[in-house]
């Protein structure tokens, strides 16, 4: 398989719930991203990770806990999730010094319940 | 506050004539622009950029033009398609100095109408 994959493509989870979304990058890129859309705002940047380090954290609360173990993968942690956290999670990648030009994934429509 | 802005939520268009997007920015390090263009159910994909010692960059039916004095790019599609149908983001780069990281705007539905 080609390109940028997340799975699940929808989720619905209660406020207690733990649940990871996955994101799996076939490109050789070095440089992965999780980015928030909700309704009718502009994409928000939430981590960056850049040869598997995290580079970035932009404010995002502890309830979101991301995972990088290569370079091909990506992980975001869920737990104790609220009804505002609803939302497409998008998850991008690029390469480290050209990293303008990112390549998304389909989503994960998330539903907190 | 956005850094960078699409104004209009939503564009209509008849088939055959030119489809027009707008995009403004406020921050002046921002040094490189990107437009994406988004379908139903997928991530947004990758359509043209430019570069800010550039003003005009073509791509076969589509051309963005940035007046970096007035902190505005535009997208043209023309003839738009019924196939352009789609939200289209504007996103800029503060370059190196910024991390690379792009700033997108809240996307622009377009609707091509046969």
């Amino acid at each position: 398989e080609t390109g940028v994959t997340q799975t699940p493509r929808h989720l619905v989870m209660g406020m207690t719930n733990k649940k990871s979304l996955k994101c799996e990058q076939h490109l050789g890129h070095n440089a992965m991203y999780w980015y928030k859309q909700s309704a009718k705002k502009p994409l928000e940047l939430m981590f960056v990770y850049s040869l598997e380090e995290r580079v970035e954290n932009n404010s995002v609360p502890s309830r979101f806990s991301p995972e990088c173990p290569n370079s091909s993968h990506l992980f975001l942690h869920l737990h104790t999730l609220q009804p505002e956290d609803s939302a497409l999670y998008l998850c991008a990648s690029g390469l480290r010094d050209r990293d303008y030009e990112q390549y998304f994934g389909p989503g994960t429509r998330l539903t907190v319940t | 506050d956005q850094q960078v802005k699409q104004n209009s939520p939503s564009l209509s268009v008849q088939e055959g004539r030119i489809s027009i997007l707008n995009c403004d920015y406020t921050n002046s390090m921002f040094d490189y622009f990107l437009w994406y263009k988004k379908y139903p159910a997928e991530g947004p994909t990758f359509l043209i950029s430019i570069s800010s010692i550039k003003d005009k960059n073509e791509d076969g039916r589509f051309t963005v033009f940035l007046n970096k004095s007035a902190k505005h790019l535009s997208l043209h599609i023309v003839p738009s398609q019924p196939g352009d149908s789609a939200v289209y983001f504007c996103a800029a780069s503060g370059g190196m100095e910024y991390g690379n990281k792009l700033v997108f705007g809240a996307g622009t539905i377009l609707r091509v109408k046969s």
